[in-house]
């Protein structure tokens, strides 16, 4: 079943901080962030593994909530790197082999 | 530079043709998947392989198919091609063995049928 992200799209300016969101309605095992700019192939960020982790990627951090189903992203202090679509995928258990990619939240940031 | 090859880049073909498109992971992967990527649906996953055995199917039609050769290419195979099938197919390849893990995109080969 696919994730649910939001918002679907989002403009910032340089320096603000944005979060994006992803919900399944089903059990998660992982939460797998990517962001894909224009024109260009998905590139991973990270993986959360069930157990309410938070990881990091420079200013880029996310958290999963594994009793919610639900994982957030957060990008603080952004940059114009940072923009292009960020889709989760999700692990509904190990050994599924299968990542399920939601619909994607573009996140355009401008000067 | 992921490591992961697609060819061909761009295709375009007629309603009712066949296509098969071409992946070669980054050496060392074993896991190969393939998805489909439209508008309105996002990343949609097609299937997996690990070292030759198909290891998880998705949302593929029927007219679709798959297969990893010794060497762990793969290739996708799309048959009666309608214009619904316009997509940009993404194959991309991962060491792990176990779940999934860091996944290596390739660019893509986008096909549009007419």
């Amino acid at each position: 079943q696919q994730p649910v992200q939001s918002p679907q799209a989002v403009i910032l300016r340089e320096g603000e901080d944005a979060v994006i969101n992803c919900s399944s309605s089903k059990a998660l095992y992982s939460v797998h962030w990517y962001r894909q700019k224009h024109g260009e192939a998905p590139v991973f960020l990270m993986i959360l593994l069930k157990g309410g982790e938070q990881k990091g990627h420079e200013k880029i951090s996310a958290s999963f909530n594994e009793k919610k189903q639900q994982s957030s992203l957060y990008l603080t202090a952004s940059q114009l790197s940072y923009s292009g679509t960020y889709f989760c995928g999700t692990e509904r258990g190990a050994g599924s082999y299968q990542l399920t990619f939601g619909k994607g939240t573009k996140l355009s940031v401008i000067p | 530079d992921s490591g992961v090859t697609q060819t061909p880049k761009h295709l375009i073909t007629a309603t009712g043709q066949r296509v098969t498109l071409r992946c070669s992971p980054r050496s060392g992967d074993l896991s190969v998947y393939w998805y489909q990527q439209s508008l309105d649906q996002g990343l949609q996953f097609l299937i997996q392989y690990y070292n030759g055995e198909e290891r998880a199917k998705g949302n593929i039609l029927e007219r679709f198919s798959a297969q990893q050769f010794p060497d762990l290419h793969s290739e996708l195979n799309l048959s009666s091609l309608e214009l619904g099938d316009s997509a940009l197919y993404f194959c991309a390849s991962s060491w792990s063995g176990g779940d999934t893990g860091e996944l290596f995109f390739g660019e893509g080969s986008r096909l549009t049928v007419l």
